[in-house]
């Protein structure tokens, strides 16, 4: 079945640590994207990819980094700079970027 | 005025009712538009897309007026199962070949046996 993979569902991170949150996809679509999602609030674009080896900021890029080696994949590191990390992170991907987008089933952060 | 406004409700309806959304967009550049359902702490789901003439999937029909800037989603013989929290998302190119798109902060559902 072809669809987006995000892992891990839930994840820890110590005050001064950098983590890793992983995006596949197997739809064969160009871009990708990266949001966060806080309670009771919208999605909010953190990185997009348009297509390999090049990536744009979004509206809240601060404190996160990302790359983009494979067509199929699209980590996002949460680093040391991010001073309010928890939250709930959603990758997503379209076949173009104008199209419309299928979330992969997230990933909760939390700071222990 | 936000790009993308949703009500956030919640919206109590009863089994049975006809419910409707309303979603306002500040772009009028904006090019696409899509409603996304949203179950607590798992990822949106698309719903429909929103074509310029209107459409229907089953009980839900979603319409586009480009004069006043909004789209709206109606949901006719309410189910349990529709209680969620729906998501707009409107599309517009924001320059240098790039499009931007804008998800609204959504609007709860909840629907009452």
């Amino acid at each position: 079945d072809g669809g987006i993979t995000q892992s891990p569902k839930y994840l820890f991170r110590k005050e001064g640590q950098n983590v890793t949150l992983s995006c596949e996809q197997n739809l064969n679509h160009d871009a990708m994207y990266w949001y966060r999602q806080d309670p009771g609030q919208g999605l909010r674009l953190i990185y997009y990819s348009q297509i390999v080896n090049d990536f744009q900021k979004g509206d809240i890029a601060e404190g996160y980094s990302v790359s983009r080696e494979k067509k199929e994949s699209f980590p996002l590191t949460v680093t040391s700079a991010q001073k309010n990390p928890t939250a709930f992170y959603l990758c997503a991907s379209s076949k173009q970027r104008n199209e419309k987008l299928f979330f992969g089933s997230g990933t909760q952060l939390s700071v222990l | 005025r936000k790009e993308v406004e949703q009500d956030p409700g919640p919206f109590n309806v009863p089994e049975g009712a006809t419910v409707a959304f309303n979603c306002t967009y500040s772009n009028s550049a904006s090019q696409s538009f899509f409603w996304y359902r949203q179950d607590c702490r798992k990822e949106p789901k698309l719903l429909m897309s929103v074509y310029s003439s209107g459409n229907e999937d089953g009980r839900f029909t979603a319409q586009l007026n480009r004069a006043s800037q909004y789209i709206s989603l109606l949901i006719r013989d309410s189910k349990l199962s529709d209680s969620a929290t729906y998501l707009c998302a409107v599309n517009a190119y924001s320059g240098a070949g790039s499009y931007q798109l804008t998800f609204g902060k959504g609007t709860k559902l909840s629907v009452i046996p």
